[in-house]
């Protein structure tokens, strides 16, 4: 059973430019939850979605948006990059409605030059 | 907003047991966790509490809430060389959780 897969692993982009990435949940799972996690620094919540709307935010900038298919898959688009968007970006699954914790992806690590 | 606050960094010998603390500021009925992460890796969960509860063992792991002074903690016995990581306490539920810095548990063989 496939945890949550996200891709790319690594991405190097150009301040300025827009990049997309993508996460496949846990087999299922039916929501799913964005992280920005920056060196040495605890995940920080930028937003989830589930039945492909977008539930909750965090305290992110209308740069940062989001999209879910209906196969729960979703994807996290960055516009205008800027060097301090460079992080770790996590996807977590979970069941809706479920307290019951996260199911993470390895993340991809973008760097902004 | 919402607050939570660890410490940073714990070293123990091997087959010594650690405690990896944390506090929060929201005291909102909620559910707190705790995640580790390896170098390269996502967040593991490894346990969970619900507020309601004072203390939940899981194997080697026991996690103790003090509602009042709105402390967490983690401990584990008999530590390993492969629980080096970094433990993260986490708050919240279903919506949203919200993370602790990190602590760095180093275990010295």
């Amino acid at each position: 059973d496939a945890g949550v897969t996200q891709s790319p692993t690594h991405l190097i982009k150009t301040r300025g430019q827009q990049v997309t990435l993508r996460c496949s949940p846990k087999s299922g799972h039916d929501t799913v939850s964005w992280y920005q996690q920056a060196l040495g620094q605890g995940p920080q919540f930028i937003f989830q979605y589930y039945e492909e709307e977008e539930r909750q935010r965090g305290n992110f900038p209308d740069r940062f948006s989001g999209h879910q298919f209906p196969n729960y898959s979703s994807e996290l688009n960055v516009n205008a990059l800027l060097l301090g968007d460079s992080a770790l970006y996590l996807c977590a699954s979970s069941l809706a409605l479920s307290n019951y914790g996260y199911t993470f992806g390895s993340g991809t690590r973008l760097t902004v030059v | 907003g919402e607050d939570v606050e660890q410490s940073l960094f714990l070293s123990v010998r091997e087959g010594d047991s650690s405690v990896i603390n944390c506090t929060y500021t929201d005291s909102s009925s909620t559910y707190l966790y705790w995640y580790k992460q390896e170098p390269g890796a996502g967040l593991q969960l490894l346990t969970y509490i619900f507020s309601n509860m004072d203390m939940k063992q899981d194997q080697r792991l026991t996690v103790l809430l003090n509602k009042k002074d709105k402390h967490l903690s983690l401990r584990i016995a008999d530590t390993q060389t492969g629980d080096s990581a970094i433990y993260f306490c986490a708050k919240g539920g279903y919506q949203k959780v919200t993370f602790g810095t990190g602590t760095k548990l180093q275990v010295i063989p």
